[in-house]
């Protein structure tokens, strides 16, 4: 049982560039959330999804898309990097949001350089 | 909008100590609040989820408590260990809204063997 798992675990982009950063979870869990955590900021929500074929936006949903369509998995796109996008990306999972269901399981993040 | 604070940003004691951190939010409409432990470089373990209708939780040497009316998150290490070593993050749900979690900045903890 891996739990969630990311892919890449580093990166460096140039600015402009495009990259996928993808979470995979083998725990059948129904919500999916990317969270971006920069020194002194926090952990900040990106997108969340609720379900396969359903996205949210978060806290910080700018210069980012998601996808999920497959239950265990959930991508996270930067179209066009910027260097305000140099974070650390840490994708979790939960079975649900009420009745006990709601613990997030993270990953162990990927770092993100833009130069 | 939702603030979670948690005092202090840093703590430095040595083994064996019992210590606490604390978490306060601003909107006493809470659901639940989770505290996490990060090791560096590494991602979140949850370690207690306390749900609005509890005082308390507790997991081996941890106890979490919750005081609604104060908006305010306590979690209690006792006999602390260099393996506590991390840092450890709250995280509050409120009843309105869907955004599922909004978390502190954390503290990190240094216990001194």
């Amino acid at each position: 049982n891996a739990g969630v798992t990311q892919t890449p675990k580093f990166r460096v982009l140039k600015t402009g560039q495009s990259m996928t950063l993808l979470c995979a979870q083998d725990m059948n869990h129904e919500y999916m959330y990317w969270y971006r955590q920069d020194p002194g900021m926090g952990l900040r929500l990106i997108h969340y999804s609720v379900g396969e074929g359903t996205t949210a936006k978060g806290e910080v949903p700018d210069g980012y898309n998601v996808s999920r369509l497959k239950k265990q998995n959930f991508l996270l796109g930067l179209e066009s990097a910027a260097p305000s996008q140099t974070s650390v990306y840490f994708c979790a999972s939960s079975r649900g949001l009420y009745g006990g269901q709601e613990t997030q399981y993270f990953g162990p993040g990927t770092r993100l350089l833009v130069l | 909008k939702q603030e979670v604070t948690q005092i202090p940003a840093a703590l430095s004691v040595p083994e064996g100590e019992n210590l606490v951190l604390n978490c306060s939010f601003t909107d006493s409409a809470i659901y639940n609040l989770q505290w996490f432990r990060q090791d560096p470089g590494k991602g979140l373990t949850s370690l207690l989820l306390i749900q609005s209708s509890q005082r308390e939780q507790t997991s081996g040497r941890l106890n979490a408590s919750l005081d609604k009316s104060s908006g305010r998150s306590t979690l209690y290490i006792a006999a602390s260990q260099p393996g506590d070593s991390a840092t450890y993050l709250c995280a509050y749900r409120g009843v309105s809204g869907s955004t599922p979690l909004v978390f502190g900045k954390g503290t990190r903890l240094s216990v001194i063997a």
